[in-house]
């Protein structure tokens, strides 16, 4: 299973965009490239998943380049609700996989 | 939203007591999970299961068992609580053609006294 790496925490302000990188520079053929977001006692939602290049969805995008060795995460005008956790996962997407939760990354939104 | 429960959300209880963490899901997903999480800590797999009767243990080492009866229950049970256990326990849930993504549920919180 590829390790990923991204960083402990970051500040954003009310209607920015943010930008969260994670690197996974053992990535396999097979795997995906997967975003959870994790509220304060609440289990994590599952955001957006991507193989290459990029993908769009109604909450965030993802930029993945062509070398797949790291992925980025854009949260477009970010709100206070948006203060959470973010966790980068790498594995594929069937047969009888585990993913493996690394320590994420601290978003906080300030007024 | 994913309709998979978890029973109690919160739990103290004294030294030595058997505990059994409830997780449901209606979804007919043939994989689930357990995880262990601290505060402000990672997720952490204790256990996982394929299919009825089947289950394995994860890659952190736990005390729990677990049992695969009926495809959408998976409870977690404690034989005897103590202290060391006191950490969140989420459950998840993910369909047979993919493992991803999974589907949590809101956590059990449990304190040992």
């Amino acid at each position: 299973l590829a390790k990923t790496t991204q960083p402990i925490s970051m500040d954003s302000y009310e209607g920015q965009e943010v930008n969260i990188t994670c690197s996974h520079n053992n990535i396999a053929t097979n795997d995906y490239i997967t975003w959870y977001q994790q509220f304060p006692s609440q289990g994590p939602r599952f955001i957006i998943q991507g193989y290459k290049t990029k993908v769009t969805n109604e909450v965030a995008s993802l930029f993945i380049p062509a070398d797949r060795k790291s992925s980025t995460l854009s949260l477009p005008r970010v709100s206070l609700s948006d203060t959470a956790v973010y966790y980068c996962l790498v594995g594929e997407l069937g047969g009888y996989n585990k993913l493996i939760f690394g320590a994420g990354t601290r978003l906080a939104v300030h007024p | 939203e994913a309709d998979i429960y978890q029973t109690p959300r919160y739990l103290v209880i004294g030294t030595g007591k058997k505990i059994t963490l409830e997780c449901s899901q209606t979804m007919g997903h043939d994989k689930m999970y357990w995880y262990q999480q601290d505060p402000g800590m990672e997720l952490h797999l204790i256990h996982y299961s394929y299919g009825v009767n089947s289950t394995e243990k994860g890659d952190l080492s736990s005390e729990s068992t677990v049992s695969r009866i009926r495809t959408e229950h998976f409870p977690l049970t404690l034989e005897s609580a103590r202290p060391s256990h006191t950490s969140q326990y989420l459950c998840a849930s993910s369909d047979q053609t993919g493992g991803q993504p999974q589907h949590f549920g809101d956590g059990t919180r449990l304190s040992i006294l």
